[in-house]
């Protein structure tokens, strides 16, 4: 069965600091990958997207994701981590062949002053 | 205005009850999608509709149903809701298989 997993379900950090959020997938052929971004209370907003082609993506807010096609990994890193960064991170795979789409189960990421 | 609106916002029912959550789009998008969301299970799809005469079961359709009204409406039903779908409700929409635009969700409490 196709699936999407992120092994980290908190994650806290020092501002300033860098972030790597991971994710994996379970699908046979090249997915469509996403990452979203859940403010608190607030509905889901698209960080970055990856189709084909360059296999390292940048987004909005500084954040970057690089496809690993070997790892079936779809990482989500940012070099410098604000205190507005602080939100709940999904991971997400458009699987073309079986018209699914599916989302990770998270990751809540924490800021410390 | 928003460009995926979804009403109501919040509702509390009581089991037994038929609930519709009702979900509207000013995108043009072909695509919509219904979810819901519990705490550490991320999104679960619950059904969704690629036009308006193709509509699919996702993951967890059991005890829901939709209708898709035209382009820019997708409504979804509880027939007869039980308090284990509590739940936030969101809808979704996208163009192929492009990004989606979320609406701001509803919550459903059933007591």
């Amino acid at each position: 069965a196709q699936s999407v997993t992120q092994p980290d379900i908190h994650i806290t950090v020092s501002e300033g600091a860098s972030l790597e959020l991971r994710c994996n997938y379970s699908y046979g052929a090249t997915p469509y990958l996403f990452w979203y971004v859940q403010s608190p209370g607030q509905g889901l907003q698209l960080l970055l997207k990856y189709f084909s082609g360059d296999t390292l993506v940048q987004g909005i807010k500084g954040f970057e994701a690089e496809f690993k096609r070997s790892q079936s990994s779809f990482n989500l890193r940012k070099p410098s981590v604000h205190w507005s960064d602080a939100a709940e991170y999904f991971c997400a795979v458009g699987a073309r062949n079986f018209n699914k789409f599916y989302f990770g189960s998270g990751t809540k990421l924490n800021v410390k002053p | 205005d928003a460009d995926v609106t979804q009403t109501p916002r919040n509702r509390i029912t009581k089991t037994g009850k038929r609930i519709m959550l009702e979900c509207s789009q000013t995108k043009g998008h072909d695509r919509m999608y219904w979810y819901r969301q519990d705490p550490g299970l991320g999104l679960q799809l619950i059904y969704y509709s690629f036009d308006v005469k193709d509509i699919n079961k996702g993951e967890i359709s059991d005890g829901y149903s939709v209708s898709r009204q035209a382009q820019a409406k997708f409504s979804l039903s509880l027939e007869s809701a039980i308090p284990n779908q509590t739940a936030l409700y969101f809808c979704a929409t996208s163009q192929g298989w492009d990004e989606q635009f979320f609406g701001p969700g509803t919550r459903l409490t059933v007591l």
